[in-house]
């Protein structure tokens, strides 16, 4: 079956180090992959986009890699603030079965403490 | 107002009630969604209008009711709903190319809308 996983524990790091988060994906062939950042009470709003051809992307602190062979996409926030604790979910579109909207994993909870 | 405006933020009813909830987008975009969010739970997505036309129901029970009058409005028609309906339900938008066989474009949500049934 299909499945998009995060790691379902939070994730607690301290101010300054550099946040990392897994998404692993199941039977999938994703043409897109998305990071989105949630917090509580309220909807998601879009980070970055990867395509299936790119390694890696980069937009200020942010970094996402996507590993094709791996089934695996890699969020990272460098030099970490308080203001980054939140929730972030990764997305993907497949890329073959005509589906025309992102499928969501269930998201990792970052706590970054000062 | 900008972006994607969901209201009532928060809606308390009882299973035998009929309610709806509203959302608008001021962004342009040609396609709108209904997501469900539950506690530990992936986002669900239940409806997609594309160009005001229904192109994804995701198996979502016939208690829940979409509309889409135009390409800014969107409207989630509920009625004797059980109390596992609890939920956060989230509206979205994006801008899709003509003829792509798949949205790639990010998705622009609202805030949501806190629904309670008991």
């Amino acid at each position: 079956s299909q499945k998009i996983e995060q790691n379902s524990e939070a994730l607690n790091i301290q101010e300054g180090k550099t946040a990392t988060l897994t998404c692993n994906y199941t039977n999938y062939s994703p043409a897109y992959l998305q990071w989105y950042r949630q917090d509580p009470g309220r909807g998601p709003v879009f980070l970055l986009l990867i395509r299936e051809n790119e390694k890696e992307k980069r937009k200020e602190r942010l970094k996402v890699t996507f590993d094709t062979t791996l089934k695996q996409s890699l969020f990272h926030i460098t030099a970490s603030q308080p203001a980054d604790s939140a929730t972030y979910l990764c997305a993907l579109v497949q890329s073959d079965t005509g589906r025309r909207a992102l499928t969501f994993g269930s998201g990792t909870r970052l706590q970054v403490q000062p | 107002e900008t972006g994607v405006t969901q209201t009532p933020r928060h809606l308390v009813m009882g299973m035998t009630n009929k309610k709806s909830l509203k959302c608008e987008q001021h962004l342009g975009h040609n396609a709108m969604y209904w997501y469900k969010q539950s506690a530990k739970k992936p986002l669900e997505l239940m409806f997609v209008y594309s160009l005001e036309e229904r192109v994804e129901n995701n198996s979502v029970p016939s208690r829940f009711s979409p509309e889409c009058p135009n390409s800014s409005h969107l409207f989630l028609h509920l009625h004797t709903l059980q109390p596992e309906d609890s939920a956060l339900y989230l509206c979205a938008s994006s801008q899709e190319r003509p003829g792509a066989a798949m949205n790639t474009g990010e998705l622009f949500f609202g805030e949501g809308s806190r629904l309670t049934v008991l």
